[in-house]
């Protein structure tokens, strides 16, 4: 069971970036799956989330309308396309995937994380 | 928007001690709280989930407990390996949201 992502690098502010996430070892067409990011030297901050259909998605709010998540099942894929990048969007960018216990309430959780991918917007 | 509120941020503590750490939640968020634990330069990894669930391979002396706006990991002898940073998060609705974290330390 493994994700990784790929993507990262040196980007200017205001420009865009398209980060991937490629599942394998599972079903990554059953799975919901994350993007979670983090700041040099900060905290974990929960970036979007996709439904495993892809029908579904949300977003933190201070990223909606900049960043889009997608997936391609047939590859196995995920992706998150970033667009008017700033300074603040610098961080590593993990992908995980949502797995979920119910008994009898379903309670979901983060079990598999790649090792993340850099982003530095910087002029 | 959920806010998760965790304490103390940093603690130091000796190998064999007992250490817990809490998280509070802005509202309540039922059972819907998860654990991980991050070392430098690795991805979190799950320890526990639905509050007071082990997560499989995770060793017993970490324990969870807590429902509503109030939760706490607790490990019960620290071992080398646990001196790191851990995070709670919600899975109550979203936007999901995590901690600030605490930081281990080694005393």
């Amino acid at each position: 069971v493994q994700l990784v992502e790929s993507g990262g690098g040196v980007v200017q502010p205001g420009r865009s970036l398209r980060l991937s996430c490629t599942a394998s070892g599972f079903t990554f067409r059953n799975f919901f799956m994350h993007w979670v990011r983090q700041a040099p030297g900060k905290g974990l901050e929960w970036v979007a989330l996709m439904s495993d259909e892809g029908s579904d998605k949300h977003y933190a709010d201070s990223l909606k309308g900049r960043f889009t998540i997608s997936r391609d099942n047939s590859k196995n894929t995920l992706y998150l396309q970033m667009n008017s990048l700033r300074a603040e969007d610098t961080a590593v960018y993990y992908c995980a995937r949502r797995s979920r216990s119910c008994f009898p309430l379903c309670y979901y959780y983060m079990d598999v994380w790649g090792k993340g991918t850099a982003v530095t917007v910087t002029s | 928007d959920i806010q998760m509120t965790q304490s103390p941020s940093s603690l130091s503590a000796s190998v064999g001690d007992r250490v817990t750490i809490t998280c509070r939640a802005s509202q309540s968020i039922s059972g819907y709280l998860n654990w991980y634990q991050q070392k430098p330069g690795k991805p979190p990894k799950l320890l526990m989930y639905a509050a007071s669930n082990l997560q499989g391979g995770v060793p017993s002396r970490f324990s969870g407990g807590g429902s509503g706006t109030d939760f706490a990991l607790t490990i019960s002898s620290l071992q080398p390996e646990d001196f790191a940073t851990y995070f709670c998060q919600q899975s109550y609705n979203v936007p999901y949201s995590f901690g600030q974290g605490t930081k281990l330390e080694i005393k």
